[in-house]
């Protein structure tokens, strides 16, 4: 039973580039949260998804960043334009429908440099 | 929205003791308390959860604690092991919301 699946484990970009990051739920999960975590700090909400539909973005910033979940495929986080402050490692975690239980499972992390 | 404090940030115990981390929330409302443990590049970890329905549960050496009037919860590890240094978030959500509001962590360090 594979669990959360995220790649690239560590992506590096340059000032203005564009950065994607991918989820993989776990199999039978349709609810993905996108958190950041800037280094010695804790989890930051961003975004939290179901299948083509974002439930709430309300961590979000409001410019540059962008997420979805497609029907088919993994969910992606799209950074434009990435800055320096983007540098944070970014997890993605799922879990299974409402009613199921309340327990999120996080997936390994992306490591976004930005130079 | 909610807001979940987490105290002390480090914690330095001799292998054998016993550590607690303190969290406290905001919203009377919230109703579901996991605790994460996160070692050094890897994923943060389930290791217990709560529900506001009980105030206490324990699984072997961890246990965790929920005070719903005084909206504090508490993580208890006995008999303390270097493989428990790690960090340690706790959260608060709303039951179907699934929004997390983690604490800023506690990185405990166990001392052989």
């Amino acid at each position: 039973n594979a669990g959360v699946m995220q790649n690239p484990r560590h992506l590096v970009r340059r000032r203005g580039q564009e950065a994607r990051l991918r989820c993989s739920p776990m199999k039978g999960h349709s609810h993905v949260y996108w958190y950041r975590q800037l280094p010695e700090e804790g989890l930051k909400f961003m975004v939290y998804l179901q299948k083509e539909n974002i439930i709430d973005e309300s961590g979000m910033p409001k410019e540059r960043f962008s997420a979805e979940f497609p029907k088919e495929g993994p969910s992606i986080l799209r950074i434009q334009q990435v800055v320096r402050g983007d540098s944070a490692a970014y997890f993605c975690a799922s879990s299974p429908p409402s009613g199921v239980t309340d327990t999120q499972y996080f997936g390994p992390g992306t490591r976004l440099t930005v130079l | 929205g909610e807001n979940v404090e987490q105290h002390p940030s480090t914690l330095s115990v001799q292998e054998g003791d016993s550590a607690v981390i303190k969290c406290t929330y905001s919203d009377s409302a919230s109703n579901y308390f996991p605790w994460y443990k996160q070692e050094l590049g890897k994923r943060p970890q389930l290791i217990i959860d709560i529900r506001s329905n009980v105030g206490e549960k324990k699984d072997q050496r961890i246990a965790v604690t929920l005070n719903k009037t005084a909206k504090h919860f508490s993580l208890h590890i006995t008999e303390t092991q270097p493989e428990d240094s790690a960090v340690y978030f706790c959260a608060a959500t709303l039951y179907n919301f699934n929004k997390f509001y983690f604490g800023s962590g506690t990185k405990l360090n166990v001392k052989p």
